[in-house]
């Protein structure tokens, strides 16, 4: 039979565009947040991160916002470029405080 | 630093065969993490230690899946016996602190079942 795999959410933007990707977490205890980007054939790499104590944290060219109410997190990445061409993923800090809990991921491309 | 290096990068094995995954963390890291990713399930958490003793190994799928680390630079995932359904990227992370924060990831072990 038809194998069924992941429907990964997937984000186009023009270059020089913002891109806004979202992701629901499930524990509404969860009390700290990072956002990963992983590029073809590699592993996951750090973005930025959040505690719950926050709402809204920056980097370069990203910014992450919490939304506790909802339990949504968002991650803004400022005139995207082709090198952020990525799968993108939130993950949630489990219970115990050491392990992390992945999304499924948003694809995005750049369209130069 | 070399960052999380993980060993073999692929691996094509026939059923039935034992397979072991490499992994050496960061230097001074004392969590790590193995991981696997499939187009079915995503990136799922098989297991994790903190200072060489396994902390939660919840999310290994059956007893055919096993884990060690016997030093602080070195663990293994070993697979006996290995079926097609185990074909996945498997991901080992290490992270510095009992805080759970930010994981490093090595590049990932593709393995191949057939």
């Amino acid at each position: 039979g038809e194998s069924v795999g992941l429907h990964l959410p997937t984000l186009s933007v023009q270059e020089g565009d913002n891109s806004i990707i979202n992701c629901a977490y499930s524990n509404s205890a969860s009390d700290y947040f990072i956002w990963y980007k992983q590029e073809s054939g590699k592993g996951p790499q750090f973005i930025i991160d959040i505690r719950s104590n926050m709402d809204k944290r920056q980097g370069q060219r990203v910014t992450v916002l919490l939304n506790k109410t909802v339990k949504h997190l968002s991650l803004q990445i400022a005139a995207t470029q082709p090198g952020d061409s990525a799968v993108y993923f939130c993950a949630e800090r489990g219970n115990t405080g050491n392990q992390f809990y992945f999304g499924t991921g948003t694809s995005l491309t750049v369209i130069p | 630093d070399a960052g999380v290096i993980q060993s073999p990068r692929h691996e094509v094995t026939e059923m039935g065969q034992e397979v072991t995954l490499r992994c050496k963390p960061i230097s001074g890291h004392n969590s790590l993490f193995w991981y696997r990713q499939t187009m079915m399930r995503g990136l799922e958490l098989l297991i994790y230690f903190n200072n060489n003793v396994p902390i939660d190994d919840s999310g290994m799928p059956e007893d055919r899946f096993s884990a060690k680390m016997p030093n602080a630079s070195f663990s293994t995932l070993k697979i006996q016996p290995s079926e097609p359904r185990d074909s996945a990227v498997y991901f080992c992370a290490s992270s510095f602190g009992g805080g759970g924060g930010e994981q490093y990831f090595g590049p990932g072990t593709r393995l191949t079942v057939t």
